[in-house]
Protein backbone atom coordinates (compact mmCIF):
# COMPACT_ATOMS: atom_id res chain seq x y z
CA UNK A 1 0.00 0.00 0.00
CA UNK A 2 1.64 3.71 -0.45
CA UNK A 3 3.04 5.11 2.34
CA UNK A 4 3.31 8.74 2.60
CA UNK A 5 6.21 10.27 5.08
CA UNK A 6 5.97 13.81 5.32
CA UNK A 7 9.07 15.80 7.25
CA UNK A 8 9.84 17.14 9.82
CA UNK A 9 7.25 16.14 12.11
CA UNK A 10 7.02 19.48 13.74
CA UNK A 11 8.66 22.64 13.15
CA UNK A 12 8.72 25.87 15.12
CA UNK A 13 9.88 29.03 13.18
CA UNK A 14 10.16 32.49 13.64
CA UNK A 15 8.17 35.12 12.24
CA UNK A 16 9.22 36.43 8.73
CA UNK A 17 11.38 33.01 8.43
CA UNK A 18 10.98 30.62 5.31
CA UNK A 19 10.76 27.13 5.85
CA UNK A 20 10.42 24.02 3.89
CA UNK A 21 8.11 20.33 4.12
CA UNK A 22 8.43 17.44 2.70
CA UNK A 23 6.55 14.59 1.36
CA UNK A 24 8.12 11.27 0.29
CA UNK A 25 6.33 7.94 -1.29
CA UNK A 26 8.21 4.98 -2.26
CA UNK A 27 5.82 4.63 -4.94
CA UNK A 28 5.16 6.71 -7.83
CA UNK A 29 2.52 9.35 -7.24
CA UNK A 30 -0.63 9.94 -9.39
CA UNK A 31 -1.35 12.83 -8.09
CA UNK A 32 -0.04 15.00 -5.01
CA UNK A 33 -2.47 17.38 -3.12
CA UNK A 34 -1.62 19.25 0.19
CA UNK A 35 -3.71 20.49 2.79
CA UNK A 36 -4.02 22.45 5.66
CA UNK A 37 -5.80 22.36 8.63
CA UNK A 38 -5.72 24.67 11.67
CA UNK A 39 -5.90 22.67 15.34
CA UNK A 40 -9.11 20.55 15.53
CA UNK A 41 -10.69 21.98 12.46
CA UNK A 42 -11.04 20.60 8.87
CA UNK A 43 -8.52 20.07 6.34
CA UNK A 44 -8.45 23.15 3.75
CA UNK A 45 -7.29 22.37 0.29
CA UNK A 46 -3.95 24.45 -0.91
CA UNK A 47 -2.85 22.97 -3.88
CA UNK A 48 -2.99 19.89 -6.27
CA UNK A 49 0.30 18.24 -8.53
CA UNK A 50 -0.27 15.86 -11.34
CA UNK A 51 2.72 16.32 -13.41
CA UNK A 52 6.66 15.46 -13.09
CA UNK A 53 8.25 18.79 -12.47
CA UNK A 54 5.45 20.79 -11.98
CA UNK A 55 5.52 23.78 -9.50
CA UNK A 56 2.51 25.80 -8.44
CA UNK A 57 1.92 28.87 -6.21
CA UNK A 58 -0.19 30.67 -3.93
CA UNK A 59 0.78 33.97 -2.20
CA UNK A 60 3.71 33.14 -0.33
CA UNK A 61 3.20 29.16 -0.32
CA UNK A 62 4.41 27.07 -3.00
CA UNK A 63 4.45 23.53 -4.02
CA UNK A 64 6.70 21.45 -6.21
CA UNK A 65 6.38 17.77 -7.33
CA UNK A 66 10.15 15.53 -8.78
CA UNK A 67 10.44 14.61 -11.87
CA UNK A 68 10.20 11.04 -10.56
CA UNK A 69 6.71 11.96 -8.90
CA UNK A 70 7.70 10.16 -5.66
CA UNK A 71 8.54 13.65 -3.60
CA UNK A 72 6.61 16.89 -2.97
CA UNK A 73 7.84 19.98 -1.08
CA UNK A 74 5.80 23.30 0.17
CA UNK A 75 7.87 26.19 0.49
CA UNK A 76 6.48 29.01 2.31
CA UNK A 77 8.40 32.37 2.22
CA UNK A 78 8.78 34.85 5.12
CA UNK A 79 6.41 32.87 7.39
CA UNK A 80 3.55 34.79 9.25
CA UNK A 81 1.42 33.50 12.64
CA UNK A 82 -1.25 32.85 10.02
CA UNK A 83 0.45 30.30 8.17
CA UNK A 84 0.72 27.68 12.00
CA UNK A 85 -1.26 24.50 11.59
CA UNK A 86 -0.69 21.46 10.29
CA UNK A 87 0.52 20.95 6.34
CA UNK A 88 -0.71 17.75 5.23
CA UNK A 89 0.20 15.66 2.13
CA UNK A 90 -2.41 13.32 0.40
CA UNK A 91 -1.95 11.31 -2.80
CA UNK A 92 -3.86 9.10 -4.84
CA UNK A 93 -2.11 5.93 -5.48
CA UNK A 94 -3.57 4.16 -8.33
CA UNK A 95 -4.99 7.32 -10.06
CA UNK A 96 -8.51 6.53 -9.15
CA UNK A 97 -8.12 5.16 -5.57
CA UNK A 98 -9.34 7.61 -2.52
CA UNK A 99 -6.35 9.90 -0.88
CA UNK A 100 -4.03 8.61 1.31
CA UNK A 101 -2.46 10.85 3.80
CA UNK A 102 1.04 11.13 5.42
CA UNK A 103 0.69 11.91 8.95
CA UNK A 104 1.29 15.71 8.97
CA UNK A 105 3.64 18.56 9.86
CA UNK A 106 2.96 21.03 12.69
CA UNK A 107 3.90 24.15 12.18
CA UNK A 108 3.53 26.86 14.55
CA UNK A 109 5.32 30.60 13.50
CA UNK A 110 6.53 32.86 17.06
CA UNK A 111 6.83 36.04 16.71
CA UNK B 1 -17.51 27.33 5.16
CA UNK B 2 -16.83 25.21 2.69
CA UNK B 3 -20.22 23.53 1.56
CA UNK B 4 -19.83 20.14 3.17
CA UNK B 5 -21.54 19.96 6.43
CA UNK B 6 -21.11 17.55 9.77
CA UNK B 7 -23.34 16.86 11.84
CA UNK B 8 -23.25 17.05 15.24
CA UNK B 9 -19.32 19.02 15.67
CA UNK B 10 -19.00 17.44 19.13
CA UNK B 11 -20.25 13.87 20.49
CA UNK B 12 -19.55 12.98 24.22
CA UNK B 13 -20.78 8.64 24.40
CA UNK B 14 -20.05 5.72 26.52
CA UNK B 15 -18.35 2.54 25.66
CA UNK B 16 -20.77 0.17 24.03
CA UNK B 17 -23.04 3.01 22.64
CA UNK B 18 -24.53 3.17 19.06
CA UNK B 19 -23.63 6.66 17.05
CA UNK B 20 -24.87 8.10 14.11
CA UNK B 21 -22.55 11.18 12.10
CA UNK B 22 -24.23 12.50 9.22
CA UNK B 23 -22.60 14.26 6.19
CA UNK B 24 -24.20 16.84 3.51
CA UNK B 25 -21.74 17.03 0.66
CA UNK B 26 -21.29 20.53 -1.42
CA UNK B 27 -23.92 20.93 -3.77
CA UNK B 28 -23.28 18.96 -7.15
CA UNK B 29 -20.72 16.63 -5.54
CA UNK B 30 -21.37 13.06 -6.23
CA UNK B 31 -18.95 11.24 -4.02
CA UNK B 32 -18.73 11.46 -0.08
CA UNK B 33 -15.81 10.05 2.00
CA UNK B 34 -15.02 9.29 5.53
CA UNK B 35 -12.04 9.46 7.28
CA UNK B 36 -11.15 8.84 10.64
CA UNK B 37 -8.31 11.32 12.30
CA UNK B 38 -6.95 10.09 15.31
CA UNK B 39 -3.40 11.12 16.98
CA UNK B 40 -1.35 8.34 16.55
CA UNK B 41 -2.68 7.18 13.14
CA UNK B 42 -3.04 10.62 11.26
CA UNK B 43 -6.14 10.58 8.98
CA UNK B 44 -7.01 7.39 7.64
CA UNK B 45 -9.63 5.86 4.72
CA UNK B 46 -12.60 4.62 6.45
CA UNK B 47 -15.18 3.92 2.74
CA UNK B 48 -16.41 5.83 0.04
CA UNK B 49 -19.68 6.26 -1.37
CA UNK B 50 -20.83 7.35 -5.09
CA UNK B 51 -23.95 8.16 -5.90
CA UNK B 52 -25.93 6.13 -3.42
CA UNK B 53 -23.43 2.93 -4.63
CA UNK B 54 -20.18 1.92 -1.62
CA UNK B 55 -17.13 2.69 -4.37
CA UNK B 56 -13.92 1.93 -1.80
CA UNK B 57 -13.12 0.34 1.12
CA UNK B 58 -10.42 1.80 3.22
CA UNK B 59 -9.76 0.16 7.38
CA UNK B 60 -13.27 0.32 8.67
CA UNK B 61 -14.15 -1.86 11.08
CA UNK B 62 -17.00 -4.73 11.13
CA UNK B 63 -18.70 -2.22 13.39
CA UNK B 64 -19.03 0.88 11.64
CA UNK B 65 -20.91 1.12 8.69
CA UNK B 66 -21.84 3.65 6.08
CA UNK B 67 -24.51 4.61 3.48
CA UNK B 68 -25.41 7.23 1.08
CA UNK B 69 -28.96 8.47 0.41
CA UNK B 70 -30.43 9.49 -2.91
CA UNK B 71 -30.45 13.13 -1.51
CA UNK B 72 -26.42 12.30 -1.49
CA UNK B 73 -26.00 13.28 2.09
CA UNK B 74 -24.31 10.19 3.80
CA UNK B 75 -24.52 8.82 7.61
CA UNK B 76 -21.62 7.25 9.08
CA UNK B 77 -22.63 4.66 12.13
CA UNK B 78 -20.58 3.35 14.69
CA UNK B 79 -21.38 0.50 17.08
CA UNK B 80 -20.19 -1.02 19.93
CA UNK B 81 -18.10 1.83 20.49
CA UNK B 82 -14.42 1.65 22.72
CA UNK B 83 -12.37 3.83 24.17
CA UNK B 84 -10.08 3.49 21.03
CA UNK B 85 -12.83 4.90 18.59
CA UNK B 86 -12.28 8.56 19.90
CA UNK B 87 -11.11 10.67 17.24
CA UNK B 88 -11.90 13.66 14.52
CA UNK B 89 -14.10 11.98 11.98
CA UNK B 90 -14.41 13.65 8.68
CA UNK B 91 -16.30 13.63 5.68
CA UNK B 92 -15.44 14.85 2.19
CA UNK B 93 -16.67 15.07 -0.76
CA UNK B 94 -16.02 15.98 -4.49
CA UNK B 95 -17.68 15.83 -8.06
CA UNK B 96 -16.37 12.65 -9.33
CA UNK B 97 -15.71 9.37 -8.39
CA UNK B 98 -12.31 9.76 -9.33
CA UNK B 99 -9.48 12.27 -7.19
CA UNK B 100 -8.71 14.31 -9.88
CA UNK B 101 -10.50 17.47 -8.83
CA UNK B 102 -9.31 16.67 -5.01
CA UNK B 103 -11.78 16.60 -2.06
CA UNK B 104 -13.49 19.56 -0.23
CA UNK B 105 -13.64 18.19 3.63
CA UNK B 106 -16.53 19.03 6.14
CA UNK B 107 -15.01 20.55 9.66
CA UNK B 108 -15.53 17.13 11.25
CA UNK B 109 -17.21 15.63 14.02
CA UNK B 110 -15.05 15.21 17.40
CA UNK B 111 -15.79 11.78 19.17
CA UNK B 112 -14.92 11.66 22.61
CA UNK B 113 -16.21 7.80 23.65
CA UNK B 114 -16.10 7.81 27.87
Amino acid sequence: SQELEQSPQSLIVQEGKNLTINCTSSKTLYGLYWYKQKYGEGLIFLMMLQKGGEEKSHEKITAKLDEKKQQSSLHITASQPSHAGIYLCGADPTGNTPLVFGKGTRLSVIA
Amino acid sequence: DSGVTQTPKHLITATGQRVTLRCSPRSGDLSVYWYQQSLDQGLQFLIQYYNGEERAKGNILERFSAQQFPDLHSELNLSSLELGDSALYFCASSVSAATNYGYTFGSGTRLTVV
